[in-house]
């Protein structure tokens, strides 16, 4: 069956764009989360939804960065006036149930690079 | 202030031995406990889990094992195959289901 999908796969831009990453989980999976990875780091952890409510967003590192996923399904990442420092490699990954003793599933990630 | 540690960042073992991959935590609140393992251009992929009730969890060729007292899991691979070799990442889960991933360690398996 269909995986995790992400897209685009790789977006560069430039300072001071903004950019909309996608992600679009597993059909029927209950919650979604967004983690950025830097280079010989570990996932950490951004944002998360059970449906299309955001449950906890207190790994966004500031006001730039906003996540939604209004009809419980497919969920966008935006990061308005990017910077440099915001680039990285974003990934989504879903669960079928909330909460934990879950595994979770997750996409290929979206490579930003800012110019 | 990094909750999930693993120290080291590269394994090498030769084909056929034993895969010791450690991490460390520091929260007490962390409940559940998974490896992933990641090759490159991919996703991590989920290996194997253990519930903070148990210390051991088995499967195949792979075992984790959790020492609560001392906030320390390991990952024994057994025997090691060459198709092993990736990189490693433990992650604690908070009740939510937050991951908190470590550094990961990349594992070589040479034939």
């Amino acid at each position: 069956g269909a995986g995790v999908s992400q897209s685009p796969r790789y977006k560069v831009t430039k300072r001071g764009q903004d950019v909309a990453l996608r992600c679009d989980p597993i059909s029927g999976h209950v919650s979604l989360y967004w983690y950025r990875q830097a280079l010989g780091q570990g996932p950490e952890f951004l944002t998360y939804f059970n449906y299309e409510a955001q449950q906890d967003k207190s790994g966004l590192p500031n006001d730039r960065f906003s996540a939604e996923r209004p009809e419980g399904s497919i969920s966008t990442l935006t990061i308005q006036r990017t910077e440099q420092r915001d680039s990285a490699m974003y990934r989504c990954a879903s669960s079928p149930e909330a909460g934990s003793y879950n595994e979770q599933f997750f996409g290929p990630g979206t490579r930003l690079t800012v110019l | 202030d990094q909750q999930v540690k693993q120290n080291s960042p590269s394994l090498s073992v030769q084909e056929g031995r034993i895969s010791i991959l450690n991490c460390d935590y520091t929260n007490s609140m962390f409940d559940y406990f998974l490896w992933y393992k990641k090759y490159p251009a991919e996703g991590p992929t989920f290996l194997i889990s253990i519930s903070s009730i148990k210390d051991k969890n088995e499967d195949g060729r792979f075992t984790v094992f959790l020492n609560k007292s001392a906030k320390h899991l390991s990952l024994h691979i057994v025997p090691s195959q060459p198709g092993d070799s990736a990189v490693y990442f433990c992650a604690a889960s908070s009740p939510t289901g937050k991951l908190i991933f470590g550094q990961g360690t990349t594992l070589q398996v040479k034939p």
